[in-house]
């Protein structure tokens, strides 16, 4: 799987917008980017992937760059909760290879202010 | 409910000894997988299972030893417990085990003395 590249940390306030960048510029076309974040002590949480076209769900909105070789998640309204380590991950796309794995960084931690 | 279920939640060894993690899993899931994270180091993948079989093992000891009863379960056994183990194993489990979404448990937090 390729690589991501991602901030070391932001910083928000309750109530605030949040924008979290993903660079994966060596992505192939058959690489799905997702999304999973993580608070201490507790597992990761899926919040949301893509192929090529923007998708949202109840807890994000990914926007996915023309190229394919960026990201951003965007986090509408942000509260404490939404406090964790966010992870952008490339996930080959359904093969005879593929075995599952999927391999995390460091992340962005995301740190939300009252 | 909880969908993934994992046991003990804490667990505490002492060197050389052997213990078994426990994973379960109700959402009607064909593939499960281990993880590992160790102290500020990023979730690390040991496992993956399909259908109950191996599909990727990307741990280099044999130590660690995957089982399978059931489809809906992945136990991990450990033997010969050492100190540099100490982590929290997270068990996971997606649909297929090709590329579809993984959801994760709660973890078990081991602590080998």
């Amino acid at each position: 799987d390729a690589k991501t590249t991602q901030p070391d940390s932001m910083e928000s306030t309750e109530g605030e917008t949040v924008h979290l960048p993903c660079s994966h510029a060596t992505i192939s076309g058959n690489e799905y980017i997702y999304w999973y974040r993580q608070v201490p002590l507790q597992g990761p949480e899926y919040v949301t992937h893509g192929l090529q076209q923007n998708t949202t769900n109840s807890m994000a909105f990914l926007a996915i760059a023309s190229d394919r070789k960026s990201s951003t998640l965007i986090l509408p309204h942000v509260s404490l909760r939404d406090a964790a380590v966010y992870h952008c991950i490339l996930r080959v796309a359904s093969t005879g290879a593929n075995t599952g794995k999927l391999t995390f960084g460091h992340g962005t931690i995301l740190r939300v202010h009252p | 409910d909880p969908k993934i279920i994992q046991k003990p939640k804490y667990l505490v060894a002492v060197t050389g000894s052997e213990k078994i993690l426990i994973c379960e899993q109700y959402l009607g899931h064909n593939a499960m997988y281990w993880y590992r994270q160790s102290a500020k180091k990023p979730l690390e993948f040991m496992f993956s299972y399909s259908y109950q079989k191996l599909m990727d093992n990307q741990t280099a000891s044999s130590r660690f030893q995957p089982q399978s009863s059931k489809k809906n379960h992945l136990d991990l056994q450990i033997t010969a417990l050492k100190p540099d183990d100490s982590a929290t194993y997270f068990c996971a489990s997606s649909q297929t085990g090709r590329g579809d979404t993984q959801y994760f448990g709660p973890g078990t937090r081991l602590l080998v003395l």
